[in-house]
């Protein structure tokens, strides 16, 4: 099973500011790789799929980076909108598929 | 507009069983797999089974395999996860989940449904 782990837990930016979300795996998923947005009491909505292409409607200050094991979500010009725990998955290898643990995103 | 739409949750006895059910509209049901995701309270995100667009294929974690099934049923374009010997470790909210495939991403989630397994 590939272990996705997410760092920092937790981060608190001002608005404006950039914020950059790291992600690793404990094996290489090549750009196999999205990332979910969740606010309290919503399901997820994806963000970032094959590590770098944005969704369907979501914004260009949300981007994505990474290969093989590294990953990295970064968010511009901060909202308070923006304030939500952010998960990375892979799915390059499966059964199954593996999320990490979050990290929550406070704007101050 | 993709819609997913879960029912059947509740609370149940350790032991027992339910049977949760997703309505889909707005793509094509037998071209995508779809999949049921959990997060337990205050917990991350929890994949639990998958199946494909056809119906004949499927997988689960180990934490449910051999107690819970996803199935299809393309006549009806309905998702269903059957859940049995639940334990108090399964209480969690359970996602309806679109994939494009088997290597994609979850593009489109239900708004969830909790289960709760308390005495």
């Amino acid at each position: 099973e590939i272990v996705m782990t997410q760092s920092p837990a937790t981060s608190s930016v001002s608005p404006g500011e950039r914020v950059t979300l790291s992600c690793r795996a404990s094996q290489s998923v090549n750009t196999k790789l999205a990332w979910y947005q969740q606010k309290p009491g919503q399901a997820p909505r994806l963000l970032i799929y094959d590590a770098s292409t944005r969704a369907t409607g979501i914004p260009a200050r949300f981007s994505g980076s990474g290969s093989g094991t590294e990953f990295t979500l970064t968010i511009t010009s901060l909202q308070s909108e923006d304030s939500a725990v952010y998960y990375c998955q892979q799915y390059n290898k499966w059964p199954p598929y593996t999320f990490g643990q979050g990290t929550k995103l406070e704007i101050k | 507009d993709v819609q997913l739409v879960e029912s059947g949750g509740g609370l149940v006895q350790p032991g027992g069983s339910l049977r949760l059910s997703c309505a889909a509209s707005g793509f094509t049901f037998t071209n995508y797999a779809m999949s049921w995701v959990r997060q337990g309270p205050g917990k991350g995100l929890e994949w639990v089974s998958a199946v494909s667009g056809s119906g004949g294929s499927s997988y689960s974690a180990d934490s449910v395999k051999g107690r819970f099934t996803i199935s299809k049923d393309i006549s009806t374009n309905t998702l269903y996860l059957q859940m049995n010997s639940l334990r108090a470790e399964d209480t969690a909210v359970y996602y309806c989940a679109k994939m494009g495939g088997w290597y994609e991403p979850i593009d489109y989630w239900g708004q969830g449904i909790p289960v709760t397994v308390s005495s």
